[in-house]
């Protein structure tokens, strides 16, 4: 089965800090995808990033960042330079091509200014 | 703009009613997913359409229901509403790729 658990349940930090949300992972899959959602107070959810298992590359894309490890079953996400409107709730998932999305429980961000 | 459509954004009903959320897929999008979203079971998976066909279910109640119609859209029926059903409901529609894109979902409230 597969499985999501981002441990962290809330982060509060202060704009212009820096911080890393948690994403470890359980799967029997060789082959699957793993993706980070945002969830503003709007509540739609904002697709930031896909990773498949055979890219292992960290990725960087402005003040986002992401570090893939299979070694430790983890993606995190690194925000860097928080701003305000990075407040939101964040979603790790998980999932095989085509099929359903597993996801973590979510981690609170709260950037105050 | 994820190019999902869902209506309405908003549902308020009462407790033993029955209503009907549509999800119109992005243009080429042959799969479409209804996930739940509620404060203590966080985001589920309910139901899988491929081309109109069920293709996986996940943690869908037998009171609801849901099918995919000859031009995609989707549709998803509750009924016997109870309280506990209070939730955000996605649609979501994936193509050729592995990546699905959500709806803005429908807010419903049972009272």
């Amino acid at each position: 089965a597969q499985k999501v658990t981002q441990a962290q349940t809330e982060i509060s930090v202060v704009e212009k800090e820096d911080v890393t949300l948690d994403c470890v992972y359980e799967t029997r899959d060789t082959t699957y995808y793993l993706f980070w959602y945002k969830q503003p107070p709007s509540g739609e959810l904002v697709f930031l990033i896909r990773r498949n298992s055979f890219d292992e590359q960290n990725e960087i894309s402005g003040r986002y960042s992401w570090n893939f490890q299979k070694s430790t079953s983890s993606f995190n996400f690194t925000i860097t330079a928080s701003q305000v409107v990075d407040s939101a709730v964040y979603f790790c998932a998980l999932s095989q091509y085509g099929n359903k999305l597993v996801f973590g429980a979510g981690t609170i961000l709260r950037v105050k200014s | 703009d994820s190019g999902v459509t869902q209506t309405p954004k908003h549902l308020i009903t009462a407790t033993g009613q029955r209503v009907t959320l549509r999800c119109s897929p992005r243009s080429g999008d042959l799969s479409v997913y209804w996930y739940q979203q509620s404060l203590d079971q966080g985001l589920q998976f309910l139901i899988q359409y491929y081309n109109g066909e069920e293709r996986a279910k996940g943690n869908i109640l037998e009171r609801f229901s849901a099918q995919q119609f000859p031009d995609l859209h989707s549709e998803l029926n509750l009924s016997s509403l109870e309280l506990g059903d209070s939730a955000l409901y996605f649609c979501a529609s994936s193509g050729s790729g592995p990546q699905a894109f959500f709806g803005q979902g429908t807010r419903l409230t049972v009272v």
